[in-house]
């Protein structure tokens, strides 16, 4: 287990207003990844980070932005939501700190943009 | 642009029977592959990798997979599969220079396993 906690597991929202999605992790891992999953498409990166305060975009970035102000967080957040937001948002963790180590997941957290 | 693609959408199998799950990746050079299992209402789990060396590698519960070079594959595979193996799979990718969040992945393969 690699320490990787979710919040908040479920959340069900409406059209418009801002969520945010929270990632913890105990174990002091430089590399963290926000990724959405949605049937047909499998995972899509949408930011990532490799440091405090450093942040880049991943492939699916637009109405998205993070922030990572301490190691042990990385927050989500969807400024206005939309129905195409509606999603499972699976944040990562890599082990080693190495660009081509395998990633952990925490256990998702599934949004319901109404 | 880099990809990763499976070629199976959704495949049904009875206990016991063999399983081969194609995985092609696009880019050549060297290439870290990884196959990841998402059983149902869980998160992704690590199943096996291959970064370099013996193109066969064997992963958890049975699984193994083979790096091909030529066919730019890397197909998982395992001899009998059992009903707990139901869940999807992603074959999952990086290109040059390892990840640091340029993993990519396939958009999945959804195996059911009758009893």
């Amino acid at each position: 287990d690699a320490g990787i906690t979710q919040s908040p597991r479920h959340k069900v929202t409406e059209t418009g207003t801002p969520v945010t999605l929270r990632c913890h992790q105990t174990e002091n891992h430089r590399y963290m990844y926000w990724y959405r999953q949605d049937p047909g498409h499998g995972l899509r990166l949408i930011h990532y980070s490799y440091g405090v305060k450093d942040t880049d975009k991943g492939e699916v970035s637009d109405g998205y932005s993070v922030s990572r102000s301490k190691t042990e967080d990385f927050l989500l957040t969807l400024e206005s939501a939309t129905s195409s937001q509606t999603s499972v948002y699976f944040c990562a963790i890599s082990v080693r700190d190495r660009g081509d180590s395998p990633l952990h997941f925490g256990n998702g957290t599934r949004l319901t943009v109404t | 642009a880099q990809s990763v693609s499976q070629h199976n959408h959704h495949v049904i199998l009875s206990e016991a029977a063999s399983l081969e799950l194609g995985c092609n990746y696009s880019y050549g050079g060297t290439v870290n592959l990884f196959w990841y299992v998402q059983y149902p209402g869980q998160h992704l789990q690590l199943l096996l990798k291959y970064f370099s060396g013996d193109p066969l590698v064997k992963g958890i519960k049975g699984f193994e997979a083979e790096f091909i070079k030529s066919k730019f594959s890397f197909n998982l595979r395992k001899p009998s599969v059992q009903w707990s193996d139901t869940a999807e799979y992603f074959c999952a990718g990086a290109g040059p220079g390892g990840s640091q969040g340029n993993l990519i992945f396939g958009k999945g393969t959804k195996l059911s396993v009758k009893p």
